[in-house]
């Protein structure tokens, strides 16, 4: 079974910075492109970021571009965002997801979910 | 970016109904589109790819079509727990954008 659990999450003030992680399992991460999308409170969903199977292109919205980093340990199967300079408009939950095994671009599996909060 | 629009934005629907959520895009992605449903509180779940492909587990009242900009969500024969939001998701090309969801109802 296919599992990414997710943790990290928390209430940080803005210009803080914040690590959430992601760990898989039931395949096999290291052969998995992996994506970070958000939800803020109430609103849609938006894609944060992509990562390759070894973490050697990444891929970010705008809005993060620069603050945020993504990057993978394939040897733990762990996925990690380091949320640097954080505003009030990241707060979100923040899901991890798996990219479909054939790289296409459909997310197929997700985690749980994380709230971050961005507040003074 | 390629802007996807959803319409409508919510529905209300009874059970047995056929209701069909569309989701234009700013230019073509030819089939690079993927649909989700999302309970309340939960992750999203896959349910269409590549415009009508069935995500495996998925019943078979979900369908999915289109090409180009327009492509439609069909459930046929709603169901008490289709309440949800739906969003499509273009894959075209980076950056992946999700469209603004549609809120269904069951009556």
């Amino acid at each position: 079974e296919v599992q990414l659990v997710q943790s990290g999450g928390g209430l940080v003030q803005p210009g803080g910075s914040l690590r959430l992680s992601c760990v898989a399992s039931g395949f096999t991460f290291s052969n998995s492109w992996m994506g970070w999308v958000r939800q803020a409170p109430g609103k849609g969903l938006e894609w944060v970021a992509n990562i390759n199977q070894p973490g050697s292109v990444k891929k970010y919205v705008d809005s993060v571009e620069g603050r945020f980093t993504t990057s993978r340990d394939n040897a733990k199967n762990s996925l990690n965002l380091q949320m640097d300079t954080l505003r009030v408009d990241d707060t979100a939950v923040y899901y991890c997801a798996r990219v479909d095994v054939f790289n296409n671009g459909w997310y197929d599996y997700w985690g749980q979910g994380i709230l971050v909060t961005v507040s003074s | 970016a390629i802007q996807l629009t959803q319409s409508p934005s919510s529905l209300s629907a009874s059970v047995g109904d056929t209701v069909t959520i569309t989701c234009r895009t700013s230019q073509g992605i030819s089939g690079a589109l993927a649909w989700y449903q999302q309970k309340p509180g939960k992750a999203p779940k896959l349910l269409i790819y590549r415009a009508s492909s069935l995500e495996s587990g998925v019943p078979s009242r979900f369908s999915g079509s289109g090409s180009g900009t327009e492509f439609t969500l069909t459930i046929s024969g709603l169901q008490p727990e289709d309440s949800a939001a739906y969003y499509c998701q273009h894959f075209n090309s980076y950056p992946i954008t999700f469209g603004q969801g549609t809120r269904l109802e069951i009556k």
